[in-house]
């Protein structure tokens, strides 16, 4: 099955500041990529999303990276806000695996005012 | 409002007894999921439904039971089989396979 691997599971960066994830994956089948980010105690929310046929997608603050070759892909998160720190998770999904995602075990990111 | 609803938000049970988490949605996504987080851990999946009357072992799936009877209702039932079961429990939809999922707000279970 798939497993996704992500780092680093910490991140501590000073309000400003550019904030990198990144997630690797196993199943050269995965063809959609979310991101989620989820605050204390909530369900999580999905932030940004790539499919397969796209290298880049980005949204405000928030970029998404992909290398299908190496199955890798990456959270840019740039000019970080406090009330951007939470927990952040990647995830990886294909067709031929029911649509099952699988996540990462997370980063917890701190922006320090 | 369109969304994903869990109830309820906390629970207590005592060691021995099955209980119900419920998982409600007006999206009129035919795919719902069930999942548990651990503190400091990822989402791990128990059971998921893509469509109605039909679902499907998770990961983790020992020690749980689904239902989805509704297109907008897959209820959980956490069984004293459950060795563990004090977590977070996180339930989701998406329209389709490999479709964005929308995650409800969690119900954290506490076996006393």
């Amino acid at each position: 099955g798939e497993n996704v691997e992500q780092h680093p599971s910490t991140l501590s960066v000073q309000e400003g500041d550019s904030a990198v994830i990144k997630c690797t994956y196993s199943d050269s089948a995965s063809n959609y990529f979310p991101w989620y980010k989820q605050e204390l105690g909530k369900g999580p929310q999905l932030i940004i999303d790539i499919r397969s046929n796209v290298g880049e997608k980005k949204d405000q603050r928030i970029a998404v990276t992909l290398n299908k070759t190496a199955k890798h892909f990456s959270l840019h998160i740039t000019e970080t806000q406090p009330e951007d720190s939470a927990v952040y998770f990647c995830a990886a999904s294909s067709n031929t695996n029911a649509g099952k995602s699988t996540f990462g075990d997370g980063t917890t990111l701190t922006v320090k005012p | 409002d369109g969304g994903i609803t869990q109830s309820p938000k906390y629970l207590f049970r005592k060691e021995g007894q099955n209980v119900t988490l419920s998982c409600e949605q007006n999206l009129n996504h035919d795919a719902m999921y069930w999942y548990r987080q651990d503190p400091g851990q990822g989402l791990r999946l128990i059971y998921y439904s893509q469509i109605v009357n039909d679902f499907q072992k998770g990961d983790i799936a020992e020690g749980y039971s689904v239902s989805r009877e509704k297109k907008e209702s897959f209820p959980l039932t956490v069984t004293s089989a459950q060795k563990n079961p004090t977590a977070f429990y996180l339930c989701a939809s998406s329209m389709g396979w490999a479709d964005t999922q929308y995650f409800g707000p969690g119900t954290r279970l506490t076996v006393l």
